[in-house]
């Protein structure tokens, strides 16, 4: 079945380090893919998404590109601050489930605490 | 509220107990999902909804679970004769499908469920 692989964490930054999470999915349709983020204490939010091959999302300067080829959808952001401190999920979407049904499938989370 | 919204956001059961937990999706939406997340965990997908009909529960652990949503708003968790593997973080979220790609699912804060 679907699948998404999610680099371990916890992963501890200075600010204004470059990040990079891995993440690699399975899937065998055309799923779409998703990075949420979870802050302390708040429910889990939308950062990006791509909804086919070589599509990037982007936001709040997180980037992350759909990478048929490798499977592969790696988040990047190139400074991070302090409020960057959060867990991170990677998630697909497959769009060929009958019923509409779009359920996302998940890595297991990668705590990211950045330091001042 | 704009959000969505699950109440109770703890819950504290004795093994044995039933449980309901209910959850308030954005105006709307048609699409309504329950996920399981685990301590240390990626959530797990439980159950779908699109308006008053369940078109998969192929998530749900056991035949002790049970969901609802019987006017196409509001959704309701159940869960019988509660075990302390039953103690997780109880997500929903709901999505109205445009037709145009993938559906951003929307999350509650989820409703965290101790079972002693």
């Amino acid at each position: 079945g679907d699948s998404v692989t999610q680099m371990e964490g916890p992963v501890t930054l200075s600010e204004e380090a470059f990040l990079t999470i891995n993440c690699t999915y399975t899937a065998t349709g055309y799923p779409s893919l998703f990075w949420y983020v979870q802050y302390p204490g708040e429910g889990l939010q939308l950062l990006l998404k791509a909804t086919k091959a070589d599509d990037k999302g982007s936001n709040k300067g997180f980037e992350a590109t759909y990478r048929k080829e490798t499977t592969s959808f790696h988040l990047e952001k190139g400074s991070v601050q302090v409020s960057d401190s959060a867990v991170y999920f990677c998630a697909l979407s497959d769009r060929t489930k009958a019923g509409n049904n779009r359920k996302l499938i998940w890595g297991l989370g990668t705590s990211l605490a950045v330091n001042p | 509220g704009a959000g969505v919204s699950q109440s109770p956001r703890y819950k504290v059961a004795k093994r044995g107990q039933d449980v309901a937990l209910r959850c308030d999706p954005i105006s709307g939406h048609v699409s309504l999902f329950w996920y399981q997340q685990a301590l240390g965990q990626g959530p797990e997908f439980l159950t779908y909804f699109q308006n008053e009909a369940q078109l998969d529960k192929s998530g749900l652990p056991s035949d002790r679970f049970f969901a609802e949503r019987p006017e196409g708003s509001v959704s309701t968790l159940k869960i019988q004769r509660t075990q302390q593997e039953d103690s997780a973080v109880y997500l929903c979220a709901s999505s109205a499908p445009s037709g145009r790609g993938p559906d951003t699912q929307y999350f509650g804060p989820g409703t965290r469920l101790t079972v002693l």
